[in-house]
């Protein structure tokens, strides 16, 4: 049964530049949610995916877009990458959210912006 | 606005002892807590879960205690084993949001 898989592991990217994320969830899972995570912090929510369209944001800006494909993969691209926009993040998914539903998380994707 | 804090960065055990990892929230309309484990260069794995209809839940070394009316939960792992050695984090959500809300997290280090 695979897990939640990202691509790519690692990412170095120069300030202005544009980056695109991937994610495939776990198997039989249909909801994506891509989160942020700082060094020292806990994972910031960005937003999530459900039924390819984004049906919750956090509090981040525009530069933050995503898109969901038919087969449930997502993708997280960032705009005018900012220093402070590297961090490790984090794709999850799970079962259209149902109540109680727990939320599995792939390993990351690493981004350093120069 | 930090709404689910772990007020501990680091924590070390003996091997064998209790581990006791805790978390305080704010938010009143939390009513799902969680507790993932995380090691150096993965992702957040899911350890425990609780529901506030309860006040406690268990399974194998784990354990998870809510306290509701302190805003308090708190992780029990016994006996601790070096291989627990990591990162955890408490979330929390509720049923109107999708989003989880995490701590900072506490380093537990368990020595052999």
């Amino acid at each position: 049964d695979a897990g939640v898989t990202q691509s790519p592991t690692h990412l170095i990217k120069t300030r202005g530049q544009q980056v695109t994320l991937r994610c495939s969830p776990k198997s039989g899972h249909d909801t994506v949610s891509w989160y942020q995570q700082a060094l020292g912090q806990g994972p910031q929510f960005i937003f999530q995916y459900y039924e390819e369209e984004e049906r919750q944001r956090g509090n981040f800006p525009d530069r933050f877009s995503g898109h969901q494909f038919p087969n449930y993969s997502s993708e997280l691209n960032v705009n005018a990458l900012l220093l402070g926009d590297s961090a490790l993040y984090l794709c999850a998914s799970s079962l259209r959210r149902l109540a109680g539903e727990t939320q599995y998380f792939g390993p990351g994707t690493r981004l350093l912006v120069l | 606005d930090q709404q689910v804090k772990q007020n501990s960065p680091s924590l070390s055990v003996q091997e064998g002892r209790i581990s006791i990892l805790n978390c305080d929230y704010t938010n009143s309309m939390f009513d799902y807590f969680l507790w993932y484990k995380k090691y150096p260069a993965e992702g957040p794995t899911f350890l425990i879960s609780i529901s506030s209809i309860k006040d406690k839940n268990e399974d194998g070394r784990f354990t998870v205690f809510l306290n509701k009316s302190a805003k308090h939960l708190s992780l029990h792992i016994v006996p601790s084993q070096p291989g627990d050695s990591a990162v955890y984090f408490c979330a929390a959500t509720f049923s109107g949001t999708y989003k989880y809300i995490f701590g900072t997290g506490t380093r537990l280090k368990v020595l052999a």
